[in-house]
């Protein structure tokens, strides 16, 4: 079973600052099936990024990912007010077929 | 916009049997190519995965939950249901139901695009 690690837990930055959020696998991960996903409190998760690099529909062009193999990154090129959220990793697996997500990574105002 | 809607009590005693129901409406759960989930996420922590139905009824479940889950549609009611049984105070979470893409599409699957608001269920006497 893959473990993902994300890191860091948090990251405090500044509107203007640009982000970059790691997600670790445990083994090799087929990038065509790497989500990311942003969650703000009382809300349910966003879908942000699929393939690995692909935005979801509707979603900022500052908001990018990238990698393959093990060592994936999502990168907010420079933060808006309304990106300071917790950002989640998730990887499917085919066989056998299960979903596994990250621990999360929080972004936070400095 | 799909949009996805959990239902289902909100209190359930311990050992009992947690039941919750994730109607579609506007949509329909009978074509093939998603997995039609539940996600749930304790208090103050992460997401976990629960488990998927697949239109055909075929099923697959997080191992740690495995013994204790079953997830199934009722495609009359255009619905999916979880029942999650013998459950503890660590199963107290805001359970969300949600579609993930299992359609090979320009190489692509293996994500979540629509989400319910999630369902807060507490695990106490």
């Amino acid at each position: 079973e893959i473990v993902l690690t994300q890191s860091p837990g948090t990251l405090s930055l500044s509107p203007g600052d640009r982000a970059t959020l790691s997600c670790r696998a445990s083994q090799s991960v087929t990038s065509n099936f790497l989500a990311w996903y942003q969650q703000k409190p009382g809300q349910a998760p966003r879908l942000l990024i699929y393939g690995a690099s692909r935005r979801a529909t509707g979603i900022p062009d500052r908001f990018s990912g990238s990698g393959s193999g093990t060592d994936f990154t999502l990168t907010i090129s420079r933060l808006e007010p309304e990106d300071f959220a917790v950002y989640y990793c998730q990887q499917f697996g085919r066989s056998p077929p299960i979903f596994t997500f990250g621990p999360g990574t929080k972004v936070d105002l400095k | 916009q799909l949009q996805l809607q959990e239902s289902g009590p909100r209190l359930v005693k311990p050992s009992q049997t947690l039941s919750l129901t994730c109607d579609v409406p506007g949509g329909s759960i009978n074509g093939g190519g998603f997995a039609w989930s539940w996600i749930r996420q304790p208090p103050g922590k992460g997401l976990e995965w629960v488990g998927y139905v697949y239109h055909t009824g075929s099923t697959s479940y997080n191992p740690s939950l495995n013994s204790r889950v079953t997830i199934s549609l009722d495609k009359p009611r255009n619905q999916f249901s979880l029942n999650l049984n013998s459950v503890t105070a660590a199963d107290t979470a805001v359970y969300y139901c949600a579609r993930g893409s299992l359609s090979l599409i320009q190489g692509v699957m293996g994500f979540f695009d629509y989400w319910g608001q999630g369902s807060l269920v507490t695990v106490s006497s």
